[in-house]
């Protein structure tokens, strides 16, 4: 079945400084990528996604790269705020419809 | 923008009870989802549902759990007899059912918690 790898936290960084979440995935056919983002005590939002290769998704300064040859999909940023402070999880789709697998999470604590 | 709504926001039950878990889904939304998170773990899917059947369930969603669209907008599940275990945040979500695959739009969860 599908499953994702991501890696896991917890993530301190300093404000302002450069983050990269790595995502990897396996899943048949052309999947569809997420990321999803949990803030303290709330429900999942959707971050960003992609649905085919080479395509980026991007939301709020976050960016990630639908890479096929390498089955990734990274989260990256180039300047945290606090308030990005979060649990961030990884997701792939294999189809419309179809259910979602998400990976472990990594929660990023960012500090003044 | 559209939400997904979910209640009750917390719920405590002692075990052995049955317990319905209530979601209002978005409007013209097709397809409905139920994932639960035990604390500190991954999301996990339980059980989708489409056209007033289920399309696919997980292992865990096993003969305690059902899942009802009783009236066309309320989509519920319920856990018959709670076990210590089943004490995890579930979280309903709905898709339009479109091709482009804009992602699950998810409620905010309730919070089982069972004594």
């Amino acid at each position: 079945g599908d499953s994702v790898t991501q890696m896991e936290g917890p993530v301190t960084l300093s404000e302002e400084a450069f983050l990269t979440i790595n995502c990897t995935y396996t899943a048949t056919g052309y999947p569809s990528l997420f990321w999803y983002v949990q803030y303290p005590g709330e429900g999942l939002q959707l971050l960003l996604k992609a649905t085919k290769a080479d395509d980026k998704g991007s939301n709020k300064g976050f960016e990630a790269t639908y890479r096929k040859e390498t089955t990734s999909f990274h989260l990256e940023k180039g300047s945290v705020q606090v308030s990005d402070s979060a649990v961030y999880f990884c997701a792939v789709q294999a189809g419309g419809y179809q259910k979602v697998t998400f990976g472990i999470g990594t929660k990023l604590q960012v500090i003044p | 923008e559209p939400e997904v709504t979910q209640t009750p926001s917390h719920q405590v039950t002692q075990m052995g009870q049955e317990v319905i878990l209530r979601c209002v889904p978005i409007s013209n939304h097709l397809y409905f989802y139920w994932y639960r998170q035990i604390l500190g773990q991954k999301v996990e899917f339980l059980v989708s549902f489409y056209n007033n059947e289920i399309s696919e369930k997980s292992e865990i969603f096993d003969d305690q759990f059902s899942v009802e669209r009783p009236d066309g907008s309320n989509f519920t599940l319920k856990i018959r007899s709670t076990k210590l275990e089943d004490s995890a945040m579930y979280f309903c979500a709905s898709d339009e059912g479109s091709l482009a695959n804009y992602g699950y739009t998810f409620g905010s969860g309730t919070r089982l918690t069972v004594v």
